[in-house]
């Protein structure tokens, strides 16, 4: 069966440089999560879509930006990059974003920032 | 965390034996989930139980939930090598729609051959 997709799969980037990671979704899935986990952290909420409009939002800097298309994937702008922002980051997506559903997570993409 | 506990934070065991993870949560929920993580990488869905159910049991996974200490449990029967990685549980909560999933702290379960 089909996965969530997330690429790049590893990336490095320096301080204060820009970072987009993609994320595509089990298809006639419609809500997209975004996850980021720290070094030894437990995975922390960052942002969710429902049809294209942004659903809740956790703890996302305001130097990120994430959006989803009308193909339903999304993309997770980093700008202005920090040590800090190295962690693994993960695309989960749900049928309907309905409670109830389960969440499928994408195999995560892991930033390193040097 | 956004959560609550996981206990223990590491477990060591030999094959063969069980493994009993606990987890406990703040608010009230819709459902719980148990995630696993190889060191580091993708993390894997186990099981889903609502807060209607008591127990679930899917292959060597036993899960409890009791909503009124806020807890859960995972059970691993007759452990394998190959099951060492990192547990947690995940709650989802009660808005309707768009509920994130909120991550415990997790369990580091390393299995001895």
């Amino acid at each position: 069966a089909a996965g969530v997709i997330q690429s790049p799969r590893h990336l490095i980037k320096e301080k204060r440089e820009t970072a987009t990671l993609k994320c595509y979704p089990i298809p006639r899935h419609d809500t997209v999560y975004w996850y980021q986990q720290g070094p030894g952290q437990d995975p922390q909420f960052l942002i969710s879509f429902y049809e294209k409009m942004q659903s809740d939002k956790g703890s996302i800097p305001d130097r990120f930006s994430a959006q989803q298309f009308s193909d339903y994937h999304s993309e997770l702008n980093m700008s202005s990059l920090e040590l800090g922002d190295s962690a693994l980051y993960f695309c989960a997506s749900s049928p309907t974003g309905l409670a109830g559903d389960t969440q499928y997570f994408g195999p995560g993409t892991r930033l390193t920032v040097l | 965390s956004q959560q609550g506990e996981e206990d223990p934070q590491a477990l060591s065991i030999q094959e063969g034996e069980n493994a009993t993870m606990n987890c406990s949560y703040k608010t009230s929920i819709n459902n719980l989930q148990w995630y696993r993580q190889n060191s580091g990488r993708g993390l894997v869905h186990l099981i889903l139980i609502r807060s209607n159910e008591r127990e679930k049991h899917s292959g060597r996974l036993r899960v409890t939930l009791d909503t009124s200490k806020k807890s859960s449990s995972l059970l691993i029967t007759a452990s394998r090598a190959a099951d060492t990685a990192s547990y947690f549980c995940a709650t989802v909560g009660l808005k309707t729609s768009y509920d994130k999933v909120i991550f415990g702290p997790g369990t580091s379960l390393s299995v001895i051959p």
